[in-house]
């Protein structure tokens, strides 16, 4: 089984700086990993994917993360945060058994 | 398409009660998945499905049921509900494998 490990479970950043937050999964095998984002009282939505191909995924509102084998993480990025970026963000984890595995989230928080 | 559509969004149970929670996709997606997601544990996979008439248990299956007759259903069964089994259950869908799933808006489910 997989284990999926966000370092950090709240993450509060000023407006307009730049935030990481963290992610490192288990396996050594071959997997897709996933950043999803929860806004309050609402299901997931995928934010970013990687599959296969390049390393580094981006998104649509700015966020990208990298894939790094050699040290099986997967960390979100984005330059400059806006208040509307404030929501749960889980990092997840397919392996070739079907299985999905998530962490356990971290909760940003951007000030105005 | 209404995409991944859940029943009831609250429901309110007394310990040892059953009842069941619905899932229906409308994309034709083969797998289809339950979460448990609770605080400081991320989401939990209870069941999933690769397609109708095929199920399989995830991490955390106890004292739930699900089967898959058609392609759009997933339903989730509570045969004796327990305070822990108080949470947020969402339902996932997947074209193929869980590379990408599409989660419903979630039950929020108090056991008393």
């Amino acid at each position: 089984a997989q284990s999926v490990t966000q370092l950090d479970s709240q993450v509060p950043v000023f407006e307009e700086a730049p935030v990481e937050l963290r992610c490192n999964y288990s396996s050594s095998v071959s997997v897709y990993l996933f950043w999803y984002v929860q806004y309050p009282n609402q299901g997931l939505q995928l934010l970013l994917k990687y599959l296969s191909g390049s390393t580094l995924v981006e998104s649509i509102n700015g966020f990208e993360a990298e894939f790094n084998k050699s040290q099986t993480s997967f960390h979100l990025r984005k330059p400059s945060v806006h208040i509307s970026d404030t929501a749960e963000y889980f990092c997840a984890v397919s392996d070739p058994g079907n299985q999905f595995y998530f962490g356990t989230g971290t909760s940003l928080t951007v000030i105005p | 398409n209404a995409g991944v559509t859940q029943t009831p969004k609250f429901q309110v149970l007394k310990t040892g009660q059953s009842m069941t929670l619905q899932c229906a996709q409308d994309m034709n997606h083969e797998y289809m998945s339950w979460y448990r997601q609770d605080p400081g544990m991320g989401l939990r996979l209870i069941h999933y499905s690769v397609g109708a008439g095929i199920t399989d248990q995830g991490e955390v299956p106890n004292g739930y049921n699900v089967s898959r007759s058609t392609t759009e259903d997933f339903p989730l069964r509570l045969l004796s509900a327990a305070p822990s089994q108080t949470s947020v259950y969402f339902c996932a869908s997947s074209p193929t494998s869980p590379k990408t799933q599409y989660f419903g808006p979630g039950t929020r489910l108090l056991v008393l």
